[in-house]
């Protein structure tokens, strides 16, 4: 079956310094990845995505590379700010009835 | 544009308890979906809807029962709540059948005791 791995959190970084956060899976076919976020008290909101191996998704300085050959979708960011405190969520689709796998998720706190 | 809305955003129930959490979308949207999100465990599809009238069972099913009579609403059942429902249960919507564009909304957090 499908399984996502993300890396233990919760994570606390000083703002402007490099984020990463490491994210694996495991999947039938070729899925689908994604990042999703959820900033405090709200729903998830879709961060960046990547269909096929090579492909970077980027969105609001946020990037992650789709690599085949490791099986992951690790998300970076060279600057962080105070407002990318959120929770973030590695997740995958292998395209039927829209199913997402989630990760577990991790929780990013940046610092002024 | 309100997108996803559901209701209430916290309930406490006891154990034996039945109840309703209501999901209703106004962006014309065929695919309505239920997850839930527990600590350290990501979050897992209940039940799901590709249109009025279809339900199906997702990764985690018992315990829930879902209708969906309108294209609008998608509401989620617990008849006889145990302390394992504990949870943050987020309702999704999308225009078609593609995670790409799944919207959420802003989740029900559920105690029971």
């Amino acid at each position: 079956g499908n399984s996502v791995t993300q890396m233990e959190g919760p994570v606390t970084l000083s703002e402007e310094a490099f984020l990463t956060i490491n994210c694996t899976y495991t999947a039938t076919g070729y899925p689908s990845l994604f990042w999703y976020v959820q900033y405090p008290g709200e729903g998830l909101q879709l961060l960046l995505k990547a269909t096929k191996a090579d492909d970077k998704g980027s969105n609001k300085g946020f990037e992650a590379t789709y690599r085949k050959e490791t099986t992951s979708f690790h998300l970076e960011k060279g600057s962080v700010q105070v407002s990318d405190s959120a929770v973030y969520f590695c997740a995958l689709s292998t395209g039927a009835n829209s199913k997402l796998t989630f990760g577990k998720g991790i929780t990013l706190s940046v610092r002024p | 544009n309100a997108g996803v809305t559901q209701t209430p955003k916290f309930q406490v129930l006891k154990t034996g308890q039945s109840m309703t959490l209501q999901c209703a979308q106004d962006m014309n949207h065929e695919y309505m979906s239920w997850y839930r999100q527990d600590p350290g465990m990501g979050l897992r599809l209940i039940h799901y809807s590709v249109g009025a009238g279809i339900t199906d069972q997702g990764e985690v099913p018992n315990g829930y029962n879902v209708s969906r009579s309108t294209t609008e609403d998608f509401p989620l059942r617990l008849l006889s709540a145990a302390p394992s429902q504990t949870s943050v249960y987020f309702c999704a919507s999308s225009y078609e059948d593609s995670t790409e564009k799944l919207f959420f909304g802003s989740g029900t957090q559920l105690s029971v005791l």
